[in-house]
């Protein structure tokens, strides 16, 4: 499969502990985007690099959150301290330099925080 | 106000039926236009992607994009079943690099 894969699926957590997330680009991508997705709402984006730069990051994204690309393949989402409220779908998506507005989403993992 | 619009349904119709799926914005800046399929538990699918005003068909597939109205659509003829879904559309200004969602149309074709 050459898609974007996203590990784990499912995270249940309970409120204040520390997640990790994982996303796997098509391997050709050079950007790679996080978006987070509650129920009943369209993507809300969090931000993206570009090989292992981080470009951009949304006001969304609190300084809870922390996300890398070490050597500009795969990327890591961590959210320290998990609250209630970040309960969501976490989606990856990935583009080429040549597409840059064409992105493929990932399976999303999906976070519950109890 | 948000910038992106748009109908959260949910719309039901019978198999055959040709739907009509739309959207509005505010930002004139917008040039790129996207619409996703998104089946229950999943990610995003990329369906239709067009640049600026204009038409763009893809097998029962036609996306259409009005930009002096701010509107753009997706149309699906003879939907069938496996088109139930969420269907979001999505928009990129030049040069921005990341995508501002609709809410999503949630979709169910009954056979």
């Amino acid at each position: 499969d050459t898609g974007v894969s996203q590990d784990p699926r499912h995270k249940i957590t309970k409120r204040g502990q520390n997640v990790t997330f994982r996303c796997d680009p098509i391997s050709e991508h050079n950007r790679l985007y996080w978006y987070r997705q509650t129920l009943g709402q369209g993507p809300e984006f969090l931000t993206y690099f570009q090989n292992e730069a981080q470009l951009e990051k949304s006001r969304l994204l609190s300084d809870r959150f922390s996300a890398e690309r070490p050597k500009g393949s795969f990327s890591t989402l961590e959210i320290q301290r998990t609250e209630q409220g970040d309960s969501a779908m976490y989606l990856c998506a990935s583009s080429s330099l040549a597409g840059l507005d064409e992105q493929y989403f990932g399976p999303g993992t999906r976070l519950t925080v109890t | 106000q948000k910038e992106v619009e748009q109908d959260p349904g949910p719309l039901s119709v019978p198999e055959g039926a040709i739907v009509s799926l739309n959207c509005t914005y505010s930002n004139s800046a917008f040039q790129y236009f996207m619409w996703y399929r998104q089946y229950s538990r999943k990610g995003p699918e990329l369906l239709m992607y067009t640049y600026s005003s204009g038409n763009k068909e893809d097998g029962r597939f036609t996306a259409q994009v009005d930009k002096s109205s701010k509107y753009i659509s997706l149309f699906i003829r003879d939907s069938q079943p496996s088109d139930s879904a969420t269907y979001l559309c999505a928009m990129d200004l030049t040069g921005a690099n990341n995508l501002f969602f609709g809410t999503g149309t949630r979709l169910t074709v009954i056979p």
